[in-house]
């Protein structure tokens, strides 16, 4: 069965700091990998998503994340933090070949302050 | 274009009584999910409909959730009779293609029975 880890239910930057969240997925066939995030009263938004190609996948808003099939890890990054990016970041995967029912991690919460 | 709309945006019942939510998915999306986030747990699957046909219900807890989508439209899920447990953000996303595509999610509907 697959499933996602989302390590760290909470992380909290500094404006213009790394931003990391994590993300670890168990699968016996290769995935489709997703990252969503929910701002404030809003729905769910696709940042960036991985089905083939290259590893290294850019999203919106200075987003981007690697997939790394050895580490089963498809960690979120962003060079530098804005107060804007405080939001809830959720992992998600799908059974590459299967219908787009996902598997979502339990969310990271992001908190920037100044 | 409309993205996808979720009635009400928040629900407060009493336990025992009946709830039911709205979808109205982005036109001409044939695939209709509903997810549910219990709080502070992940977001996870319920069920899956292509047009007016339910293609995967297994994410569906118990006879108490029955959803529908008449026409191929929008859908209801109607929770009969509400229990304690059934609190939570329930969210419906649409997607043109069966698989490999993004999904489009709706802002959700926050349930809270007392």
């Amino acid at each position: 069965a697959q499933s996602v880890t989302q390590l760290g239910s909470h992380v909290s930057v500094s404006e213009g700091a790394l931003v990391l969240l994590r993300c670890n997925y168990s699968s016996s066939v290769p995935p489709y990998l997703f990252w969503y995030v929910q701002y404030p009263n809003q729905g769910l938004q696709l940042l960036l998503k991985y089905t083939t190609g290259a590893t290294l996948v850019k999203g919106i808003n200075g987003f981007e994340a690697e997939f790394k099939k050895s580490e089963t890890s498809f960690h979120l990054t962003k060079p530098s933090a804005h107060m804007s990016d405080a939001a809830e970041y959720f992992c998600a995967v799908v059974r590459s070949g299967g219908y787009n029912k996902l598997i979502f991690g339990a969310g990271t919460r992001l908190a920037v302050h100044p | 274009e409309a993205g996808v709309t979720q009635f009400p945006s928040h629900s407060v019942i009493e336990k025992g009584q009946t709830v039911t939510l709205r979808c109205d998915p982005i036109s001409g999306h044939d695939n209709l999910y509903w997810y549910r986030r219990v709080m502070g747990k992940e977001i996870k699957f319920l069920l899956h409909f292509v047009k007016e046909s339910k293609q995967d219900e297994s994410g569906m807890p118990n006879n108490r959730f029955l959803a529908e989508r008449t026409g191929g439209t929008y859908s209801t899920l109607k929770v009969q009779p509400a229990e304690l447990e059934d609190s939570g953000v329930y969210f419906c996303a649409s997607s043109q293609a069966l698989m490999n595509t993004e999904a489009f999610f709706g802002q959700g509907t926050r349930l809270t029975v007392v």
